[in-house]
């Protein structure tokens, strides 16, 4: 079955330090895959998308995220975490053959401490 | 360009009351979809639209209608509303070469 799976639910971090969010999917097929950013009470942005290009794939705010087929996995990072990046960010797949149907993980919530 | 917008932004509703929750969108995209977020379950897929006067279901679409006359609207519908209906509700669009979806504000709505 295909699906898309968010290892952690809540990520804390300090200011500065770096930020790993990670995003697992389960498919026989390369997918499209995205990351959007829910900020509180606001809707969906997306921060970066994979859709068979490079590998490693550049996003908004500092944000950039890595294609690995052998891993199946698309974990975010950002190298120093900025209290603006408290939210919580949706790992999204569009698997292959499934039209306009997108599948979302649960989400992590990611918390910056000074 | 406004993009995506909600109405309303908050709902109360009693049990068995209806009502119509508004998205329109002013970029022109072909794909609009409603999704409802609750909490550690991500975002569901309600029903979506490929064009004006054409609708499909999606995961969860049991309790709602919709329909599309225009391609900037794609209300949603509530015939009956249910506590199990309680959420936020998105809605969003997108132009059919791209899978980048463009989402509203949210409504949130409480059935008692």
């Amino acid at each position: 079955a295909q699906s898309v799976t968010q290892l952690d639910s809540h990520v804390s971090v300090s200011e500065g330090t770096p930020v790993l969010l990670r995003c697992n999917y389960s498919s026989s097929y390369s997918p499209s895959l995205f990351w959007y950013v829910q900020h509180p009470n606001k809707g969906l942005q997306l921060l970066l998308k994979y859709t068979s290009a490079a590998t490693l794939v550049k996003g908004i705010n500092g944000f950039e995220a890595e294609f690995k087929k052998s891993e199946t996995s698309f974990h975010l990072t950002k190298p120093s975490a900025h209290m603006s990046d408290a939210a919580e960010y949706f790992c999204v797949v569009r698997f292959t053959g499934t039209a306009s149907k997108l599948t979302f993980g649960t989400g992590t919530r990611l918390q910056v401490t000074l | 360009n406004a993009g995506v917008t909600q109405t309303p932004k908050f709902q109360v509703l009693k049990t068995g009351q209806s009502m119509t929750l508004q998205c329109a969108q002013d970029m022109n995209h072909e794909y609009m979809s409603w999704y409802r977020q609750d909490p550690g379950m991500g975002l569901r897929l309600i029903h979506y639209s490929v064009g004006a006067g054409i609708t499909d279901q999606g995961e969860v679409p049991n309790g709602y209608n919709v329909s599309r006359s225009t391609t900037e609207d794609f209300p949603l519908r509530l015939l009956s509303a249910a506590p199990s209906q309680t959420s936020v509700y998105f809605c969003a669009s997108r132009r059919k070469e791209t899978y980048e979806q463009y989402f509203g504000p949210g409504t949130r709505l409480t059935v008692t």
